[in-house]
Formats: C-alpha cells, structure tokens, sequence
C-alpha cells in the first residue's frame, strides 16, 4: 500500500529558529512530491519536486527530494510566528491521485 | 470566480440524515479530489475525478458515500445515513492535470457535523 510518513508529528520552536521537516514515501510510479502550507482552512501550495538533488527556494522556505532514499526535506530558517501551520507533504503517482501524510504541525514561538 | 468554491461551509445535521456537499472547481480544471480531514489529522483521500475517466473512488469509507461530477465542472459530496464519525472538514480541490497536475487549489471545505 502506498503511503506517505512526515517526520515530526509537530514541532515547536522560537523566533529564528532553523527547522527541518521529513517527508518519506513509498509509492510504485512516482511522478512529483509536493509540499503544501495550511494555516486555518485550505491548504496553499509551496513546492513540487521531481527530480533529486535540485533545491527549490522560495524566500526563507527551501526543499529538496532524494528520488534514491525516497525522502524530501523542507527547511525554514529564520523563522518568523507567521510561519505556524501545518506543513503537509503529498505523492503524485502518474495518472494518479495524490496521497497527503499527516502533517507535521509547527509553532514558532516569538 | 477565480478560487474553487464550497458549500456549505458549515453544516450541522442530526444521525441518520443524508447531506450533500457541493464543489465548484476552478474552470478549466479537469481534475477534481474530495478529502477529509477531521481535526488534527492530515487529509484524508476520498475520491478523485480526472476528465472523463472513471473516477478513483478508492478512498470512499463506506457505501455511504458517493460522489458525482456533471458535465466535467460541478462535484457533489452525498453522504447517507450519516454517523457521527462523518464529523470532519471536507475539502475539495481542482488542478489542471495537463500542466502542473500536483499543483492543488483547494476550496476552504463543508464542515460537517452529526450530531
């Protein structure tokens, strides 16, 4: 059965702070992995990686997959309280749906 | 509009009453998702349409639920009988499969609860 494991459940960390979240899959026709942002309601789109080792930036957000180890990070430095949320990672199987983990929940404390 | 569009956006229904949620995709967007994501959990896989295609609906819990999309836009929710266990936020969402299929554009969901 396909899934989709981030790693930490939730996080909590101060004002500045640098965090890393882990995102591994198991799917059988990868196609993209994709990193998505939600604060209250709809989750908001950050990222979508395909190919290993190929960083993406945005802003103080970064991320990168490892197509071979079947993980992706994503990093936030210098982070600010507006950057509380969950963090959800999801997998894009060709001609398929896309399969979310359960998030891992971070709070930025100021 | 430009976003995709849910209704309702709260709904409250007693045990053993049927419930339908209602999504407007983006236009243009050919494929629709249904998840579910009760609270502190992450979203949950219902249903998936992609252009004219049977639907995925391997993420239906029970027979209970059901789901249609008309003429390609449009996407109903029908939930039966409902149990408590339905309570949750149900979130749609629509991309356009030929571009950038992964990219999501979610509605701000129906929350459901059963009383």
């Amino acid at each position: 059965e396909d899934k989709v494991v981030q790693s930490p459940l939730s996080l909590v960390v101060h004002e500045g702070d640098t965090v890393t979240l882990n995102c591994s899959y198991e799917v059988t026709n990868f196609r993209s992995l994709l990193w998505y942002k939600q604060e209250k309601k709809a989750p908001t789109f950050l990222f979508m990686l395909t190919s290993s080792g190929i960083e993406k930036k945005s802003g103080r957000l970064s991320s990168i997959l490892d197509k071979k180890e079947l993980f992706s990070i994503l990093n936030i430095t210098a982070t600010q309280t507006g950057d509380s949320a969950v963090y959800l990672c999801a997998v894009e199987e060709y001609g398929n749906k896309l399969v979310f983990g359960a998030g891992t929940i971070l709070r930025v404390k100021s | 509009g430009a976003g995709v569009s849910q209704s309702p956006s709260n709904k409250v229904t007693e045990k053993g009453k049927d419930v339908e949620l209602r999504c407007d995709p983006i236009s243009g967007h050919t494929a629709l998702y249904w998840y579910r994501q009760s609270l502190g959990q992450g979203l949950e896989f219902l249903i998936y349409f992609q252009g004219n295609s049977a639907p995925d609906k391997s993420g239906l819990p029970s027979d209970r639920f059901s789901a249609e999309r008309t003429g390609g836009s449009v996407s109903t929710l029908t939930i039966q009988r409902t149990q408590q266990e339905d309570s949750a936020v149900y979130l749609c969402a629509s991309s356009f499969y030929g571009v950038n299929p992964g990219e999501l554009f979610f509605g701000e969901g129906s929350r459901l609860t059963v009383l």
